[in-house]
């Protein structure tokens, strides 16, 4: 089974409007953490934004929101004012704790293209 | 946030031949990652290095096919062995944050004939 599902292989938004990009995952622990990162087309992995799972509070860094719904367990990653510099692949990760050691699990990522 | 640099950035190498990617950061950490993504895919964990000790292989891995070497906290090798086109793929180490928030080095594309 899927640890972390991405359902939206491809977005489009227009520039200046906000954007949600999906991601549920599943997981017996009660200590974990949800990641998002964004890949450019120059291949680089930028971290974006982090949500621990006895977060109260929904992360915000900048422009990026994490609307985090624990009892759905979905981590939807919200873009506001979306800009041409936001076109890249996005992948929503978990960090969970398996036998003794993390593991750190990825997505299989979401293409936005923001439309001029 | 740690600064990650990577050597090779881009290969193209001939089967059964191995290429060692280098991986170096600014600062001392404990545990390497390394990944792989192939092409059109999502990213995997490898193994994880830790200095002074062997690395610890996802399932999947071999240390016969990917040895790695952690000589120091700050550097690591990855090398991909007996490569075959299957190996084409992008690299990429990376070291966590306090929040186990990864810090990706600048990827290794490796395209193997």
């Amino acid at each position: 089974a899927q640890k972390i599902t991405q359902t939206q292989p491809g977005m489009f938004v227009q520039e200046k409007e906000a954007v949600t990009l999906d991601c549920t995952y599943d997981t017996s622990d009660q200590s974990y953490g949800l990641f998002w990162y964004k890949q450019p087309s120059s291949g680089e992995m930028i971290f974006l934004i982090y949500q621990g799972s006895y977060d109260e509070q929904n992360a915000t860094e900048g422009r990026y929101s994490l609307n985090f719904q624990k009892a759905r367990k979905s981590a939807n990653l919200v873009i506001s004012a979306s800009q041409l510099g936001d076109s890249a692949m996005y992948f929503c990760a978990m960090r969970e704790r398996s036998s003794g050691t993390y593991k750190y699990i990825f997505g299989t990522g979401t293409r936005l293209k923001v439309l001029a | 946030s740690a600064v990650i640099s990577q050597k090779p950035s881009r290969d193209i190498c001939q089967r059964g031949t191995s290429l060692t990617i280098q991986c170096q950061v600014d600062s001392q950490v404990t545990m390497m990652f390394w990944y792989r993504q192939q092409p059109g895919q999502s990213l995997t964990l490898i193994a994880t290095a830790n200095q002074g000790s062997e690395a610890t292989y996802e399932s999947g891995f071999v240390i016969d096919k990917f040895p790695i070497s952690r000589p120091n906290l700050t550097f690591s090798t990855l090398t991909v062995s007996n490569m075959s086109p299957e190996d084409s793929s992008i690299y990429l180490c990376s070291v966590e944050g306090s929040r186990g928030e990864q810090f990706f080095g600048p990827g290794t594309r490796l395209t193997v004939l």
